[in-house]
């Protein structure tokens, strides 16, 4: 059984720049949610996603977006990137039990 | 907001030995406790869970046990081996009105299994 899988493991932007992640979860799981990761704020909530909706937001500004697809699949979008932004960008997903989170997209801001 | 508050930071045991990790939690509506595991350049990985109307579950080697009236729980591991090594993380999780359901996390425990 695939497990979640997000695309590109690794990607650099310059400021200013915009970013496009994609997440493909496990076949049949409809719940899909977004967290960032950094050493000095840990693993945070950006959002969740089911049946193409937006459940639930984090705390984060409106230039992080993201949507869902027919298919389950997910897209993440940072606009008008910043160097904070640099971050181990995590997606999971879940049938409504736990949570099982791909290896993550390494974003880089220079 | 939920707060989740994790110790130790870091824990270096001998292997063979047991390692304790202890988290507490701040909201008392929270009702789903899982416990990851995150390996270098990996994703965080699911070992255990606990829901809130149950106090202890064991699964092999690892264990976790709740107590929600102090809002805490904890991670046992126990003969560990060094391929234990590896960061940590408690969360809670909490339903929210939309439904769904968010995981509020710990700040993590870097485990070093020494031989």
């Amino acid at each position: 059984k695939a497990g979640v899988t997000q695309t590109p493991r690794y990607l650099i932007k310059t400021r200013g720049q915009q970013v496009t992640l994609s997440c493909s979860p496990i076949s049949g799981h409809r719940s899909v949610s977004w967290y960032q990761q950094t050493p000095g704020q840990g693993l945070q909530f950006l959002f969740e996603y089911f049946s193409e909706t937006q459940r639930n937001k984090g705390n984060f500004p409106g230039r992080f977006s993201g949507r869902q697809f027919s298919n389950s699949r997910s897209e993440m979008n940072v606009s008008t990137l910043e160097l904070g932004d640099s971050a181990l960008y995590l997606c999971a997903s879940s049938l409504g039990g736990g949570y099982t989170f791909g290896s993550g997209t390494r974003l880089t801001v220079v | 907001g939920e707060n989740v508050e994790q110790h130790p930071s870091t824990l270096s045991v001998q292997e063979g030995d047991s390692a304790v990790i202890k988290c507490t939690y701040s909201d008392s509506a929270s009702n789903y406790f899982p416990w990851y595991k995150q390996e270098l350049g990996k994703g965080p990985q699911l070992i255990i869970d606990i829901r809130s109307n149950v106090g202890e579950k064991k699964d092999q080697r690892i264990a976790v046990t709740l107590n929600k009236t102090a809002k805490h729980f904890s991670l046992h591991i126990t003969e560990t081996q060094p391929e234990d090594s590896a960061v940590y993380f408690c969360a809670a999780s909490i339903g929210l009105t939309g439904g769904g359901n968010k995981l509020t996390f710990g700040t993590g425990t870097q485990l070093k299994v020494e031989l």
